[in-house]
């Protein structure tokens, strides 16, 4: 257990709905991470937020998605009129301004979209 | 696409031989890091090796780094049965404080 949560666990959803997923940060990392992977691949960036600030997007999070981190603490990440190709491992992991080479991350959050 | 590219794909050993692993990439690099996942859960963090170096060891961990060559190497000693999961080299490249960027992993399966 890294100290990063997420939930929930696990997601399945039919086409078109909408979906958010929660990450909870170990409580003094400023800064938070949201990454996808598909099965056999490593994951990919999709965004990344100091404090309450999203500043970088990767061209992977198109406009159906959208990532918030109101008060600096935890994210949330929705997904907007699901597709199947939305179907992947949701993680986040954060870091620390200390270290923040280093990247811990969460169980990660497995959406099936039907 | 991604830029760390981890070979073999999948290795099985018998407990208590040794595992490598390699990561190529494509480049200029801060710093590479290896990461192990699990089946179905997340990563977590194995060790760290900056460009200005060449070798690190942590534990049964020796990690290498050639940045001529643009590549890396995981050596696992005396492996255990616990030590199969998926393996990943990550790197931030030199224009990029931020985000890692993953290869698609090597899978070790080691045989009790």
């Amino acid at each position: 257990d890294t100290g990063v949560s997420q939930d929930p666990r696990h997601k399945i959803t039919k086409r078109g709905q909408n979906v958010t997923f929660r990450c909870d940060p170990i409580s003094e990392h400023n800064r938070l991470y949201w990454y996808r992977q598909t099965l056999g691949q490593g994951p990919e960036f999709l965004t990344y937020f100091q404090n309450e600030a999203q500043l970088e997007k990767s061209r992977l999070l198109s406009d159906r998605f959208s990532a918030e981190r109101p008060k600096g603490s935890f994210s949330t990440l929705e997904i907007q009129r699901t597709e199947q190709g939305d179907s992947a491992m949701y993680l986040c992991a954060s870091s620390s301004s200390g270290n923040k080479e280093t990247q811990y991350f969460g169980p990660g959050t497995r959406l099936l979209v039907l | 696409s991604q830029q760390g590219e981890e070979d073999p794909q999948a290795l099985s050993i018998q407990e208590g031989e040794n595992a490598t692993m390699n990561c190529s990439y494509k480049t200029s690099i801060n710093n590479l890091q290896w990461y192990r996942q699990n089946s179905g859960r997340g990563l977590v963090h194995l060790i760290l090796i900056r460009s200005n170096e060449r070798e690190k060891h942590s534990g049964r961990l020796r990690v290498t780094l050639d940045t001529s060559k643009k590549s890396s190497s995981l050596l696992i000693t005396a492996s255990r049965a616990a030590d199969t999961a998926s393996y990943f080299c990550a790197l931030i490249s030199s224009g990029s404080a931020r985000q890692l960027t993953f290869g698609s992993g090597t899978q070790l399966t080691v045989l009790p």
